[in-house]
């Protein structure tokens, strides 16, 4: 491993069913997020942890949860998907508030 | 509110210079970032700007101004490769991103 790897690459799935998306850093970044990626809104913050054992909620939230059990893995769950989170899943990590962030290669979602 | 403005899309012409604007209102300012993006792949580190003034890093240099919230990233000598969504992202007063929706910029021989 080395940066960010995220799993599966891609999915469909069909709505109602549960999913968890993987995420896992080998650098040792405190903080960790869950990014959205559609097309002409740009990226929007899903949740996020600045360290192991917290999480907190971003710009759009609902239908997702997240855990930070340790301070690799940051898997995000859809607990009974919709045709809405249909869209591009990208995790992140940054070891401080200005270094910026590094991305994993994301996670197309389809969901039908 | 949270905003952060940049074109939705450019074109320009190999070996010429291009510049991409993005103006910002934001709860706070902890630096302003450039982030390149190719088509099916993950955004990649670009620039950071914390202070006003330009800072050049090879054919690629960013602007800040603080006081008229606006950055340009500065393209020049652009290749085909340069074909991409450029992001301007600012870092609010929590420290979060706040991301603009990106321009697509498409180089034409």
């Amino acid at each position: 491993i080395a940066g960010i790897t995220q799993a599966p690459t891609s999915q469909i799935l069909a709505a109602g069913r549960r999913m968890t998306l993987r995420c896992t850093q080998d650098m040792r970044h405190n903080a960790m997020y869950w990014y959205r990626q559609d097309l002409g809104l740009g990226l929007r913050l899903i949740h996020y942890s600045n360290t192991a054992g917290t999480t907190g909620k971003g710009e759009v939230p609902d239908g997702y949860s997240v855990s930070r059990a340790n301070t690799d893995d940051f898997p995000l769950t859809l607990a009974s998907a919709v045709p809405s989170q249909t869209s591009v899943y990208f995790c992140a990590s940054s070891d401080s508030g200005t270094s910026g962030y590094t991305f994993g290669s994301g996670t197309r979602l389809t969901v039908v | 509110g949270q905003n952060i403005d940049q074109p939705t899309e450019m074109t320009a012409t190999e070996g010429a210079i291009v510049q991409i604007n993005c103006t910002y209102q934001t709860s706070g300012f902890n630096g302003l970032f450039w982030y390149q993006q190719h088509a099916g792949e993950a955004p990649t580190f670009l620039s950071y700007n914390v202070l006003d003034g330009l800072e050049e890093k090879g054919r690629f240099s960013s602007f800040l101004s603080r006081s008229k919230g606006y950055s340009y990233l500065l393209l020049k000598e652009l290749q085909m490769k340069d074909s991409a969504s450029y992001l301007c992202a600012v870092m609010d007063s929590n420290y979060q991103l706040i991301w603009g929706a990106g321009t697509k910029l498409i180089i034409k021989p």
